[in-house]
């Protein structure tokens, strides 16, 4: 089935390292993508990583996938209070249809 | 360039209406996607239209229809408004051989 769970909620301190984890079901995802939605916006697209790779990193964005545990995670490297937002994680079908599907976000809350 | 476009950005319709919300993506690109995100949930897939064919449908009622323009524009089109029906409904683009989906500002819809 298809299926894409994340925690709720993270608080962290500005200047310190967030990671954002997200566990999906559907083994064969071809693309795992995280999205940024700050509040009365649309998504903004942060990064993706094909289903093959271990590790992407671009700038203070680094996203680790565990394929084995189906594990995906986002870690921001020195948060701002700029990065506060609802973090949603998503992975790809491979028919070719287009349909991302979303787990249901994170917020990150980060205090001065 | 401009960005995906959405419009209107707010609407209030009553139960039992239709309603006709519209897109236009980045210049170049030929998918267009529809997503459905109620309040405090992430994205669901209802469509995506590529050269003016459905190439995906998610699990949402007929009552819920679209269309493609040959400027790649295009409309979402729901009938016979119910309250769950409120939303924020967005668009993505993309060029139909590249991953990246990227997002418009989506258009509120409030069903009273």
């Amino acid at each position: 089935g298809e299926d894409v769970e994340q925690s709720l909620f993270l608080s962290v301190r500005e200047g310190d390292s967030s990671v954002i984890n997200c566990t999906y079901t559907d083994s064969s995802s071809t693309y795992l993508y995280w999205y940024k939605q700050e509040p009365g916006a649309g998504l903004q697209l942060l990064t993706y990583i094909f289903s093959n790779m271990d590790m992407k990193q671009d700038q203070r964005l680094t996203v680790l996938l565990n394929k084995k545990d189906k594990h995906l995670s986002l870690r921001i490297a020195d948060t701002q209070t700029g990065d506060s937002a609802i973090y949603f994680c998503a992975e790809s079908t491979p028919s070719n249809t287009g349909k991302l599907i979303f787990g249901q976000g994170t917020t990150l809350q980060v205090k001065p | 360039d401009a960005g995906v476009t959405q419009s209107p950005t707010h609407l209030i319709k009553t139960r039992g209406q239709h309603v006709t919300l519209r897109c236009s993506p980045i210049s170049g690109h030929k998918s267009v996607s529809w997503y459905q995100q109620v309040l405090g949930q992430g994205p669901q897939f209802i469509f995506q239209y590529y050269e003016k064919e459905e190439r995906g449908r998610g699990n949402f009622p007929d009552r819920f229809s679209a269309r493609q323009f040959p400027n790649y524009s295009s409309e979402l089109n729901v009938n016979a408004l119910l309250l769950g029906d409120s939303a924020l409904y967005l668009c993505a683009s993309s060029f139909p051989e590249r991953v990246e989906q990227f997002f418009g500002p989506g258009t509120r819809l409030t069903v009273l």
